[in-house]
């Protein structure tokens, strides 16, 4: 069964500060993997996405993920964070072929100080 | 284009009373999901469909039932409402590739926020 673990619950960080957030999934095939973002009253977007190719991905707003299979994990990062970059960032897995269940970690809530 | 909508945006409900979460898109997505969002625990998958006539189970799918009758729709129905299921619910739909294509990117609906009293 998939499985996404998200290391850090709740982070608080100044603005221009260096942010990595974690993620491992749990998966027995070749996967697809996401990041998406709630921005305070805002729908559920993608932030970026991998599903083959050149681990390492790029996204909106500055931020880019790695994946790295030999560790299963995505980590999430971004040199220099805004006050705007406060958001809920949520992992998530799924199959790379021959199915569609999208499964999330538990969330990651970012607190950016002015 | 409208994309995922969900209705009612706010629902309170009693214990025992039965109601339907409405989802419906409009880009010809094959692919719709039911998640709830509870606090501490992120998105979990509650039921999900490829087609109509064809839905499955997800994570969580005790005490929710669906259908899809039409590409477009995917309600979420609650039988007997119970205090656990106080939540947010949001729906996402994604467009797929066929073949043994796998997930693609979701778009989310706004939710539905229900607590049940």
């Amino acid at each position: 069964a998939q499985s996404v673990s998200q290391h850090n619950h709740h982070v608080i960080l100044s603005e221009a500060a260096s942010l990595e957030l974690g993620c491992n999934y749990s998966y027995g095939g070749t996967v697809n993997l996401f990041w998406y973002v709630q921005y305070p009253g805002q729908h559920l977007q993608l932030l970026l996405k991998y599903f083959s190719g050149d681990p390492l991905v790029k996204g909106i707003k500055g931020f880019e993920a790695e994946f790295i299979k030999s560790k299963f994990s995505f980590n999430l990062r971004k040199p220099s964070v805004q006050w705007s970059d406060t958001a809920e960032y949520f992992c998530a897995v799924a199959p790379h072929t021959g199915g569609f269940k999208t499964i999330f970690g538990a969330g990651t809530r970012l607190f950016v100080k002015a | 284009n409208a994309g995922v909508t969900q209705t009612p945006k706010f629902q309170v409900l009693k214990t025992g009373q039965s109601m339907t979460l409405q989802c419906a898109q409009d880009m010809n997505h094959e692919y719709m999901s039911w998640y709830r969002q509870d606090p501490g625990m992120g998105l979990r998958l509650i039921h999900y469909s490829v087609g109509a006539g064809i839905t499955d189970q997800g994570e969580v799918p005790n005490g929710y039932n669906v259908s899809r009758s039409t590409t477009e729709d995917f309600p979420l129905r609650l039988l007997s409402a119970a205090p656990s299921q106080t939540s947010v619910y949001f729906c996402a739909s994604s467009y797929t590739t066929g073949g043994l294509a796998g997930a693609n990117v979701l778009t989310f609906g706004a939710g539905s926020r229900l607590t049940v009293l």
